[in-house]
């Protein structure tokens, strides 16, 4: 019973797509993130949604659109994939401090 | 604007032996701090946070961190490494912007068990 789970694990793509990641998570929590590790490990934070509503936008180019139908939901779409997008993306939530991870979606960009 | 240190970047150690993670923070108020853990391919899995209260919190797997004040520190420990303890580490620090909580996090801390 995952509590925070993305799909897909992994994605395999060529520049110039476009792509989407799916979060979903049943621990009822207000808030959700999208968080991005490069190829050095490091992970920064991209989008917070409260309730449906963008609260953190931090400044990612603006061919990552979230999107958040419920409050269980937080998609990440990109267009126009490019080489430095490669990463894995991280999908998290939480109801207060403590924040909960999905296993990650690694994307690969050709 | 808050940041986490780990100065280590790769930390090697021998099953059984002793650990030591630092992590330093830079926060104008009271912080909220966590460890991380992420096995490879895998997620980010909660080890322990420090909120308030006592210093020394304990987590799981039989890691324990201290938090100290006058040091901006909230260093990682085990007494005893086991070679499933092979991981990233990732100290982190929570703020509040008002709307929604923002985790810095650290560059991580490779840790090797020799057998």
């Amino acid at each position: 019973d995952t509590a925070v789970s993305q799909t897909p694990k992994y994605l395999v793509t060529q520049m110039g797509n476009d792509k989407s990641i799916k979060c979903e998570q049943n621990l009822g929590h207000d808030t959700m993130y999208w968080y991005k590790q490069d190829s050095k490990k490091f992970l920064k934070i991209m989008f917070s949604y409260n309730n449906k509503e963008l609260i953190i936008n931090e400044t990612v180019p603006n061919r990552f659109s979230p999107k958040s139908p419920d409050k269980a939901h937080l998609n990440l779409h990109i267009n126009s994939l490019e080489l430095g997008d490669s990463a894995v993306y991280f999908c998290a939530s939480s109801s207060g401090p403590k924040l909960f991870f999905g296993s990650g979606t690694q994307l690969s960009v050709l | 604007a808050q940041s986490v240190t780990q100065p280590d970047i790769h930390i090697t150690v021998s099953e059984g032996a002793s650990l030591e993670l630092r992590c330093n923070y830079s926060y104008g108020a009271t912080p909220y701090l966590f460890w991380y853990v992420q096995s490879p391919g895998q997620g980010l899995q909660l080890l322990l946070k420090y909120f308030s209260g006592d210093t020394l919190v304990q987590g799981i797997k039989g890691f324990e961190a201290e938090f100290k004040r006058s040091q901006s520190s909230f260093n990682l420990r085990k007494p005893s490494v086991h070679w499933s303890d092979a991981a990233e580490y990732f100290c982190a620090v929570l703020r509040d912007t008002g709307g929604g909580n923002k985790l810095t996090f650290g560059t991580g801390t490779q840790l090797k068990v020799e057998l």
